[in-house]
């Protein structure tokens, strides 16, 4: 199984700073017939389901701020969070979709400081 | 507009057995990669089971031998029959549905919570 591991666990942020949220896997999920990474990252609040901000690992969902940014490839992965805003305060987890099973990261809690 | 409602959750005595119901609008079930995600109370995510386009399925496994994932066509409807509960089954279950033609879980239902105990 791919074990993905996020970093770090949580963060405290200042609004209008920059966040970086990293995710690793413990094998490549690049693809490489078609050079994607599967990889995906979602937002999660309280009380609600996790709604997806970004897949291939750098292409945004339709809707989500382009204060929203990922990158990476092979194994390891960011999200980048430009300039934190009050409503972007959540947990923020990573899953790859490369082979099941499709696991995900532990999450990283964002908060605004 | 894409909606996925779960049902079919409740408290169930540990051994006990429980079938979840995901109803689709917007989207052909049995076109899709759809999915069940868990999140027991204050942790993350769980994957937990897919079944693909072809009718292909894949499990946790924590929960193989027990979950069966499956649809019915006529009813667009998505269901994952859990068997042989326990405690550690307890949690929000959300069903989830992939962008056409891929295995992004785009669409989300609100979830339905399983509690396991006696």
């Amino acid at each position: 199984d791919i074990v993905m591991t996020q970093s770090p666990d949580s963060l405290a942020v200042s609004l209008g700073e920059r966040a970086t949220l990293n995710c690793k896997s413990s094998q490549s999920i690049l693809y490489t017939s078609n050079n994607k990474n599967y990889l995906a990252w979602y937002q999660q609040k309280p009380g609600q389901p996790p709604k997806l901000l970004i897949y291939w690992a750098s292409t945004r969902d339709s809707g989500v701020p382009d204060r929203f940014s990922g990158s990476g490839s092979g194994t390891d992965f960011t999200l980048t969070i430009s300039s934190l805003q009050d409503e972007d305060g959540a947990v923020y987890y990573c899953q790859q979709y490369f082979s099941t099973p499709w696991t995900f990261g532990q999450g990283t809690k964002v908060e605004i400081k | 507009e894409v909606q996925l409602v779960e049902s079919g959750g409740g408290l169930i005595q540990p051994g006990g057995s429980l079938r979840l119901s995901c109803e689709a609008s917007g989207l052909t079930v049995s076109d899709n990669y759809m999915s069940w995600v868990r999140q027991a109370p204050g942790k993350g995510l769980e994957w937990v089971s897919v079944i693909y386009r072809d009718g292909n399925t894949y499990y946790a496994d924590s929960v193989k031998g027990r979950f069966t994932i499956s649809r019915d066509n006529s009813k667009n409807t998505l269901y994952l029959q859990m068997i042989s509960l326990r405690a550690e089954d307890t949690a929000v279950y959300y069903c989830a549905s992939a962008y056409s033609g891929t295995r992004i879980s785009a669409y989300w239902g609100q979830g339905t919570l399983v509690t396991v105990s006696s």
